[in-house]
């Protein structure tokens, strides 16, 4: 397995446009994060899913933010109308609690630029 | 409120020193700690665990600490080398809650 996997990498958007990122877990994994970083901060929680079910979304997490996980594999973070304080890393995480305990794996995350 | 926090912005050791990285929490829920790495540009990787039963928990080079009455945490890397040049985050987790809260991070160089 190659681990978590997140696209695009990279996308640089215009103020006022959507942007959607997906993830794909580890194989297996129930659980799926969503969470934000910025420079000098450490990563902010958004949302999490277990299977399909979207158990907690952060208030960071503003109407302009939805994340779905339809099937309980991959999950999909859209941002409406982009503004440039969106501009940050957006880092997904798996976990299977029942195997790794409460140890989340992250994937490479996806860069957002908003000009 | 940050309930996990490291404050200590940055480290600088020398090659083969020891290097210890501290975090403080003040949730008393949180049952469980990790440490994570990362490079620029790249997710923070996965480097050691702690539950809060356990005062002290090594994987090789990695020592993590717990220190529960002061809710204090530490990460002893030794020898510690240049390729450990990268932000840690120190992260705690209640169980029950699902999330993990991360610190802000501290910026280690390691100087050959």
């Amino acid at each position: 397995d190659t681990g978590v996997s997140q696209n695009p990498r990279h996308k640089i958007t215009k103020r006022g446009q959507n942007v959607t990122f997906r993830c794909d877990p580890i194989s297996e994994h129930n659980r799926l994060y969503w969470y934000r970083q910025t420079l000098g901060q450490g990563p902010e929680f958004l949302t999490y899913f277990q299977n399909e079910a979207q158990l907690e979304k952060s208030r960071l997490l503003s109407d302009r933010f939805s994340a779905e996980r339809p099937k309980g594999s991959f999950s999909t973070l859209e941002i409406q109308r982009t503004e440039q304080g969106d501009s940050a890393m957006y880092l997904c995480a798996s976990s299977l609690p029942r195997y790794s305990g409460n140890t989340i794996y992250f994937g490479e995350g996806s860069w957002l630029t908003v000009v | 409120d940050q309930q996990v926090k490291q404050n200590s912005p940055s480290l600088s050791v020398q090659e083969g020193r020891i290097s210890i990285l501290n975090c403080d929490y003040t949730n008393s829920m949180f049952d469980y700690f990790l440490w994570y790495k990362k490079y620029p540009a790249e997710g923070p990787t996965f480097l050691i665990s702690i539950s809060s039963i356990k005062d002290k928990n090594e994987d090789g080079r990695f020592t993590v600490f717990l220190n529960k009455s002061a809710k204090h945490l530490s990460l002893h890397i030794v020898p510690s080398q240049p390729g450990d040049s990268a932000v840690y985050f120190c992260a705690a987790i209640h169980t029950n809650a699902g999330k993990s809260t991360f610190g802000d991070g501290t910026t280690l160089t390691v100087k050959p």
